[in-house]
C-alpha cells in the first residue's frame, strides 16, 4: 500500500539531545497521528492532529500538522533512554484507515 | 486511551495448520477493526477491514481465503492463518476506534507468527 515519506530512517544520538522527525505526502490528511512502538509491541498513540497548522505538545513531544495538510514533524526534546524505538507517522482520511510512514529508528546513547 | 488487546502474543506452527487470533477491544464497542501486518524492519501494512456483521474488506494482494476474517462481536475480530507457510511468518497488529469510522486509532500488542 501506499507509504508516506518519513525522515529520517534511523538517528543515533546522545542523551539529552533533541529530535526532528517528519513526513511528508503527496496527498492531503485530515488527520496527522504519531505513534511510537516499542520492539515486539504494537504502536502506542503519542499525539494526534486535527487542523492544519495545529501545533500540539505531550510531555517533552511537540507534533505540527502542516500548513498545507501534507506533511507533519514530531520534535522530541532532551531526549532520555526510554524514548529509544521506532516512531511513526500516519495519515488518516475518512474511513478511519492510515496510511503509515516507513518510520524513523531512535537509538539514544547514556 | 482506549484499550485493544490480542491474543496470543507469540504462536508458534507447524507448516499447513490454521492459526486463529484474537483482537479484543476491552472497553468499548468496535464497529470496525483494522489488520495489519509488519515485516521485521518495517512500516505497518494494512491487510484488511473487519466490520461487524458483515464481510471485511481486503487489501489489494491479500488472499481473503488466506485470512480469514470474522467479526461477529462489537468487541471480537478474529484472523485465522489458514494452511499457514512459513511466508506467512510475520507480525500481525490490528487496530480500533471508539468514535466508529473517525477518530484515533489504537493498537493490539501485536501477535508473532511464526511458522515452522
Amino acid at each position: 500500500g501506499q507509504q508516506l515519506n518519513q525522515s529520517p530512517q534511523s538517528m543515533f544520538i546522545q542523551e539529552g539531545e533533541d529530535v526532528s522527525m517528519n513526513c511528508t505526502s503527496s496527498s492531503i490528511f485530515n488527520t496527522w497521528l504519531w505513534y511510537k512502538q516499542d520492539p515486539g509491541e504494537g504502536p502506542v498513540l503519542l499525539i494526534a492532529l486535527y487542523k492544519a497548522g495545529e501545533l500540539t505538545s505531550n510531555g517533552r513531544l511537540t507534533a505540527q500538522f502542516g500548513i498545507t495538510r501534507k506533511d507533519s514533524f514530531l520534535n522530541i526534546s532532551a531526549s532520555i533512554p526510554s524514548d529509544v524505538g521506532i516512531y511513526f507517522c500516519a495519515g488518516q482520511n475518512a474511513g478511519n484507515m492510515l496510511t503509515f510512514g516507513g518510520g524513523t529508528r531512535l537509538m539514544v546513547k547514556p | 486511551g482506549a484499550v485493544v488487546s490480542q491474543h496470543p502474543s507469540r504462536v508458534i506452527c507447524k507448516s499447513g495448520t490454521s492459526v486463529k487470533i484474537e483482537c479484543r477491544s476491552l472497553d468499548f464497542q468496535a464497529t470496525t477493526m483494522f489488520w495489519y501486518r509488519q515485516f521485521p524492519k518495517q512500516s505497518l501494512m494494512l491487510m484488511a477491514t473487519s466490520n461487524e456483521g458483515s464481510k471485511a474488506t481486503y487489501e489489494q494482494g491479500v488472499e481473503k481465503d488466506k485470512f480469514l476474517i470474522n467479526h461477529a462481536s462489537l468487541t471480537l475480530s478474529t484472523l485465522t492463518v489458514t494452511s499457514a507457510h512459513p511466508e506467512d511468518s510475520s507480525f500481525y497488529i490490528c487496530s480500533s476506534s471508539p468514535s466508529g469510522n473517525t477518530g484515533e486509532l489504537f493498537f493490539g500488542e501485536g501477535s508473532r507468527l511464526t511458522v515452522l
